[in-house]
């Protein structure tokens, strides 16, 4: 099993839909979870940090976290074209460094 | 603004040339990383540095040498490049406060092509 997995997608979703991704990840003692937002071609870009079970809400992101179940999702809601990009979860291995997930692409359509 | 810059953004060059990306940041984090992205592969770390006296190896270090001159900055080099280090490089930083581990923040990456 790797360490951290995502469903590669796309995930295809109309405007103003919301968009739902899940990651799962190995290691149940990780205590940070991260998602990125990547644009084609240019860099991750750190869009939610969540550190305790339940949801953080942060804008039209919501993180949901669930250390028994070691899943992490993303919502997006009222979804926007401009949204669309790849988006990696990330969980730290112990306290050196993080693992990336392959990412899930993300495609809003008007 | 705080931040992690890249250099050169885009370079070409011919196999066995060597090449090194240059990494700088304003942050003051001590930690800094460097990446490699491939398509349908993901991220993959490449070295890691905690502080000017200490290097790691990452999961694909073959190949690749870095050097941590000061705390703002992370080389990596390609002694003698070959086609299939053909890639975007990221460099990263973060820092660990509190015992818990925090986010990584990304440079603009470097897309390397070697022919």
């Amino acid at each position: 099993q790797k360490e951290v997995e995502q469903n590669s997608g796309p995930l295809s979703v109309p405007e103003g839909a919301i968009a739902s991704l899940n990651c799962t990840y190995s290691d149940r003692g990780s205590q940070s979870f991260f998602w990125y937002r990547q644009y084609s071609g240019k860099s991750p870009e750190l869009i939610m940090s969540i550190y305790s079970n339940g949801d953080k809400e942060d804008g039209r992101f919501t993180a949901q976290l669930n250390k028994a179940s070691q899943y992490v999702s993303l919502l997006i809601r009222d979804s926007q074209p401009s949204d669309s990009a790849t988006y990696l979860c990330a969980v730290p291995l112990g306290t050196d460094k993080l693992i990336f997930g392959t990412g899930t692409r993300l495609q809003v359509f008007p | 603004d705080a931040d992690v810059t890249q250099t050169p953004r885009n370079r070409i060059t011919k196999t066995g040339k060597r090449i090194m990306l240059e990494c700088s940041q304003t942050k003051g984090h001590d930690r800094m990383y460097w990446y490699r992205q491939d398509p349908g592969l993901g991220l993959r770390l490449i070295y890691y540095s905690f502080d000017v006296k200490d290097i790691n190896k990452g999961e694909i270090s073959d190949g690749y040498s870095v050097s941590r001159q000061a705390q703002a900055k992370f080389s990596l080099s390609l002694e003698s490049a070959i086609p299939n280090q053909t890639a975007l490089y990221f460099c990263a930083t973060s820092d660990l406060s509190g015992g818990t581990y925090n986010e990584q923040f990304f440079g603009p990456g470097t897309r390397l092509t070697v022919l």
